[in-house]
């Protein structure tokens, strides 16, 4: 089945400076890459999500990349402020009807120093 | 802005009692899941529930587990004899039927406790 690693566990920025979350997967039947953050307290927030035909997506201060052929995608987050303090999954799913479940990465914790 | 909602938010049971675990998707949703988060390690798939009949389930979901719809709004997992190893947070989650890739938007999570 799936396995999806994310690296780094935890992260500490600077306020204003940029983070970056890597996450790798195994399987190649996989094509929709969901990024999820968890305030405590709280459950999974979906914050972007990239499907298998684009590269790069972005919203804003947030953007995801994705390499199909590495097997990896990438969330970015510019100009961080301390709200984005949280924890940050990453997710893998392939198209299935009825099913689509999600395999997590292992979380990155995000530290946004003021 | 719609949300799912889960109850209790903790639940502390002796090994052994069974535990039910409520969730209310968003109202126009036909998937739903269950997730699992142990302490310290990764969110796992459990189970996914479509038109009334489970769709998919991880090798975690065992003939201990069960889900259900019993009405209209609520979505249910049930221990039958929860073990120690049960301790976790469990997420429920839901989407909508815009095609087969959609957002799962996830609950507040429930904290089991099994002493």
């Amino acid at each position: 089945g799936e396995n999806v690693e994310q690296h780094p566990s935890t992260l500490s920025v600077q306020e204003g400076d940029s983070a970056v979350i890597k996450c790798t997967y195994s399987d190649s039947a996989s094509n929709y890459f969901p990024w999820y953050k968890q305030e405590l307290g709280k459950g999974p927030q979906l914050i972007i999500d990239i499907r298998s035909n684009v590269g790069e997506k972005k919203d804003q201060r947030i953007a995801v990349t994705l390499n199909k052929t590495a097997k990896h995608f990438s969330l970015h987050i510019t100009e961080t402020q301390p709200e984005d303090s949280a924890v940050y999954f990453c997710a893998a799913s392939t198209i299935k009807a009825a099913g689509n479940k999600l395999t997590f990465g292992g979380g990155t914790r995000v530290l946004v120093k003021p | 802005e719609p949300e799912v909602t889960q109850t209790p938010s903790h639940q502390v049971t002796q090994m052994g009692q069974e535990v039910i675990l409520r969730c209310v998707p968003i109202s126009n949703h036909l998937y739903f899941y269950w997730y699992r988060q142990i302490l310290g390690q990764k969110v796992e798939f459990l189970v996914s529930f479509y038109n009334n009949e489970i769709s998919e389930k991880s090798e975690i979901f065992d003939d201990q587990f069960s889900v259900e719809r019993p009405d209209g709004s609520n979505f249910t997992l049930k221990i039958r004899s929860t073990k120690l190893e049960d301790s976790a947070m469990y997420f429920c989650a839901s989407r909508g039927d815009r095609g087969l890739i959609d957002t799962q938007y996830f609950g507040p999570g429930t904290r089991l406790t099994v002493l």
